[in-house]
């Protein structure tokens, strides 16, 4: 089935540690996004790609950084310079740009990072 | 400024009944309006999305009204289930620009009550 895979499901994260989110779409998506998602805020994007080895920051990119070396693959990093990590993170692809049409984007189902 | 206001924050509607979820935004060159539809630890799944050139759109028991010269577009759930029950979040699009990106509304919490 195509759609797209977010890892791991759950993950923690200690005092001044990097952890990486992993997000792979197997869509042929030219475009990618990372969304964080915090009780009564909606989604908030943090970075994304229209192609590969292009990205842009998005509204609340501090903190964070991502990759786009493969199509099909979008992982973000959240650096120990994110004060308050905790929260849903959610990936999602569409065509992107020059497909015609409205496109719409497709989510994974989240991986939820805590702080231990 | 790119902002989209969603109310009600949370929703109880009984069986049967008709949930009504409102957005409005400020920016005029949005050109695509989709809704989605969030279960409990799932990611969104787009529902019915409409253009600013069309006032209504149906599908199923589900239809966007979109009011152009007010900048608001509402969803109404008609026959309520409480196979329903679930986070509703309305988004909009920057018209030609950055690749799809997408501003949502701050989500409206959906229980429909047996």
């Amino acid at each position: 089935d195509g759609g797209i895979t977010q890892s791991p499901k759950y993950l923690f994260r200690k005092e001044g540690q990097n952890v990486t989110l992993s997000c792979e779409q197997n869509l042929n998506h030219d475009a990618m996004y990372w969304y964080r998602q915090d009780p009564g805020q909606g989604l908030r994007l943090i970075y994304y790609s229209q192609i590969v080895n292009d990205f842009q920051k998005g509204d609340i990119a501090e903190g964070y950084s991502v990759s786009r070396e493969k199509k099909e693959s979008f992982p973000l990093t959240v650096t120990s310079a994110q004060k308050n990590p905790t929260a849903f993170y959610l990936c999602a692809s569409s065509p992107g740009q020059g497909v015609g049409g409205y496109q719409p984007q497709h989510f994974g189902d989240g991986t939820r990072l805590s702080i231990l | 400024q790119q902002q989209v206001k969603q109310s009600p924050q949370s929703l109880i509607v009984q069986k049967g009944g008709i949930s009504i979820i409102n957005c409005a935004y400020e920016n005029t060159a949005f050109d695509y309006f989709p809704w989605y539809q969030q279960f409990p630890g799932k990611g969104p799944a787009l529902l019915i999305a409409i253009r600013p050139d069309v006032s209504e759109k149906k599908e199923g028991r589900f239809t966007i009204s979109f009011n152009k010269s007010a900048k608001q577009f509402s969803l109404h759930i008609m026959d309520s289930q409480p196979g329903d029950s679930a986070t509703y979040f309305c988004a909009a699009r920057a018209r030609g620009n950055q690749g799809g990106k997408l501003i949502f509304g701050q989500g409206t919490e959906l229980s429909v009550k047996p």
